[in-house]
């Protein structure tokens, strides 16, 4: 059975502190998405990874692939408030944007 | 550059009855994706569809369908309705169904079926 895991679930931390969403999967894919989701909101695309050893990064995130260990990760740098959201890796198992398989999310906290 | 919309954004039906959603790419968007989000689920493929033809198809039951039409805009319609087809529908848009595209997601419509 295809899997995406996400770890942690839910994540509280402090401003200024920085930490990382890991995401594993169980089968081949060189390509994964994440996105943030605000309450009772839409998805917002946050990185698009296409390649093994991709890093991207956009203010306080830095996203990474790594295709052999099917592990992608989010890291957070100083976090703050506004970073409070769900977050959600999908990865594409059949080349196009039509067969992504999506992790739970990770709910994260940021407190001040 | 408007984003994707859907209509309608809430939806109250009752279990038995149908209901179709609709959902405008941004302009110049020939890719259109369906996602199911519930909480005991999370999210959910439903269907891709690209000029016109359904590309991929999620794995739900055949009461769940949907098409696209010439002008990119799509629809997906759900007959038979049950309280498990409960749910936030999200339509995403991109150029391309290729994973290099990225995907940009309209506000979703929110079905409570009773």
């Amino acid at each position: 059975e295809l899997k995406v895991e996400q770890n942690p679930l839910f994540l509280s931390m402090q401003e200024g502190k920085n930490y990382t969403i890991y995401c594993n999967y169980s089968t081949t894919s060189d390509r994964l998405y994440w996105y943030r989701q605000d309450p009772g909101k839409s998805l917002e695309s946050l990185f698009v990874l296409l390649s093994n050893g991709a890093v991207k990064q956009e203010g306080r995130l830095m996203a990474s692939l790594d295709t052999k260990a099917r592990l992608s990760t989010l890291h957070i740098t100083a976090a703050v408030h506004d970073l409070s959201a769900t977050y959600f890796c999908a990865v594409d198992i059949g080349g196009s944007q039509g067969n992504l398989i999506f992790g739970k999310g990770t709910k994260l906290s940021v407190k001040p | 550059k408007a984003g994707v919309t859907q209509t309608p954004r809430y939806l109250i039906k009752t279990r038995g009855q149908q209901v179709t959603l609709s959902c405008s790419p941004i302009s110049g968007h020939r890719s259109v994706s369906w996602y199911q989000q519930t909480p005991g689920q999370g999210l959910q493929f439903l269907f891709e569809y690209f000029s016109e033809t359904q590309r991929n198809k999620g794995n739900f039951p055949g009461r769940f369908s949907g098409r696209q039409f010439s002008n990119s805009r799509s629809e997906m319609n759900v007959s038979t309705l049950e309280l498990g087809d409960s749910a936030l529908y999200l339509c995403a848009s991109s150029l391309s169904p290729m994973s290099s595209y990225e995907q940009y997601f309209g506000p979703g419509t929110r079905l409570t079926v009773t």
